[in-house]
């Protein structure tokens, strides 16, 4: 199956611009989801196909992707958006399978 | 509104079978994907499976072996079974709601949208 790959941590100053990455060869034929996950909280869906974002997701999240990378931008980092980011993906196997990337630690300093 | 609330034991002896279940409620449950993922304590968050609103199942295939996910549509649940489970299956488990959709008719996305608020399975020895 595919790996997806995200790098452990992420730091930015509040009110910055952050890019969180998302690597795998499954992300050259399908796209990347990106999900937030607060301490002791379910994942919340932030965005999902080319750069959609569900109603009550802030408009300084975005998404892009080139190639075999998919990235999470965020734009003008708050205090909450102090998270971990997962990235995930259908896997390349032509079925329904789902991978997901390690996870990114998000810190707002 | 669509909710998803997961139930079941939070304790199973090791060597024993995991079962929750998922109830929905606000909502159909055609044309999605009804997944289950798991988090293990300080770690990510790992695909365990889904089950279409037809039946059809996929699973990890890490897991195959161990899972089963069924669905009962007249009670809108759905339904996680891990057999011979072990220290190592000790996690959040969480149900989710699996989309799709397409912006140009041929390349399609997939999303978990509605997630329930996990539920913490604990497996002794």
């Amino acid at each position: 199956s595919s790996e997806l790959t995200q790098d452990p941590a992420v730091s930015v100053a509040l009110g910055q611009t952050v890019r969180i990455t998302c690597q795998g060869d499954t992300l050259r034929r399908n796209y990347a989801t990106w999900y937030q996950q607060k301490p002791g909280q379910a994942p919340l869906l932030v965005i999902y196909g080319k750069n959609n974002r569900p109603s009550g997701v802030a408009d300084r999240f975005s998404g892009s992707s080139s190639g075999n990378t998919a990235s999470l931008t965020i734009t003008g980092a708050q205090a909450e958006d102090e998270a971990d980011y997962y990235c995930e993906s259908r896997d390349n196997d032509g079925n329904h399978h789902v991978v997901f990337g390690g996870g990114t630690k998000l810190t707002v300093l | 509104q669509v909710q998803l609330q997961e139930s079941g034991p939070g304790l199973v002896k090791s060597s024993e079978t995991l079962s929750l279940s998922c109830t929905v409620s606000g909502g159909s449950m055609s044309a999605y994907y009804w997944t289950w993922i798991r988090q293990p304590p300080g770690k990510g968050l790992e695909w365990i499976g889904n089950v279409y609103y037809s039946g059809i199942t996929n699973y990890n295939p890490s897991l195959k072996s161990r899972v089963t996910i069924s669905l009962d549509t007249s009670k809108k649940q759905f339904s996680l079974k891990l057999s011979s489970v072990t220290a190592a299956d000790t996690a959040v488990y969480y149900c989710a709601r699996r989309g799709s959709g397409s912006e140009d008719g041929s390349n399609y996305y997939y999303y978990m949208d509605v997630w329930g608020r996990g539920t913490t399975v604990t497996v002794s020895s």
